[in-house]
């Protein structure tokens, strides 16, 4: 059982805004900035937003992400076929003195 | 190129061993923390440990906690999961992963994988 709390999956469909949410404690996301991977089935997770909302070069701007309070988000506009993939939130865990992950989203698009 | 390799995974028998190596290259190895996350099949990401640059430091998940370690040998450029009494629930991926920057855990850098699975 995961920390973050994230829903197991969510769809649309091309060109459509979709939103993955990410929901924490006062220890983890409240306290701490979030990142978000993204992963594609046989492959390692790439990172896709740090620090809450900065997008690492190479990262198209359509890949926004955002948090208040103990919660994040991660938004997809445009979206596109190749976005399928599963979508992790983490950030570090004060109490447990370690990164806490959510459990992933798998984007589908339909 | 800038990469993390990792190697070492096989299966193991539950209350066995297994020590895994991560070699580093493309950029200053001894610079960085560096940590093992592991995904177990159909599973979210979980993070295991971590070690800064000179070793003084090594942080664990409760759930591996006294059965693995985590060591470094800055000089062959290779972080080391030493992992031991193998249970059923330690099946998965092992990651490295390198943070983006000090003081961060934003991980920009993740090796390709190596599976253990604990089966009898």
């Amino acid at each position: 059982q995961s920390v973050l709390t994230q829903p197991p999956s969510v769809s649309g469909t091309p060109g459509q805004r979709v939103t993955i949410s990410c929901s924490g404690s006062s220890s983890d996301i409240g306290s701490n900035t979030v990142n978000w991977y993204q992963q594609v089935p046989g492959a390692a997770p790439k990172l896709l937003i740090y620090t809450n909302s900065q997008r690492p070069s190479g990262v198209p701007d359509r890949f926004s992400g955002s948090k208040s309070g103990t919660s994040a988000s991660l938004a997809i506009s445009g979206l596109q076929s190749e976005d399928e993939a599963d979508y992790h939130c983490a950030a570090w865990d004060e109490s447990l003195k370690g990164v806490v992950f959510g459990g992933g989203t798998k984007l589908t698009v339909l | 190129e800038v990469q993390l390799l990792e190697s070492g995974g096989g299966l193991v028998q539950p209350g066995g061993s297994l020590r895994l190596s991560c070699v580093a290259s493309g950029f200053t190895f001894s610079n960085y923390w560096i940590h093992w996350v592991r995904q177990a099949p159909g599973k979210g990401l979980m993070w295991v440990s971590r070690i800064n640059s000179d070793e003084s430091t090594t942080t664990y998940a409760d759930s591996v906690k006294g059965r693995f370690t985590i060591s470094r040998d800055n000089a062959k450029n290779t972080l080391y999961l030493q992992m031991n009494s193998l249970r059923d629930e330690d099946t998965a991926v092992y990651y490295c992963a390198r943070p983006k920057s000090t003081g961060t855990t934003a991980f920009d850098l993740w090796g390709q994988g190596t599976m253990v699975t604990v089966s009898s």
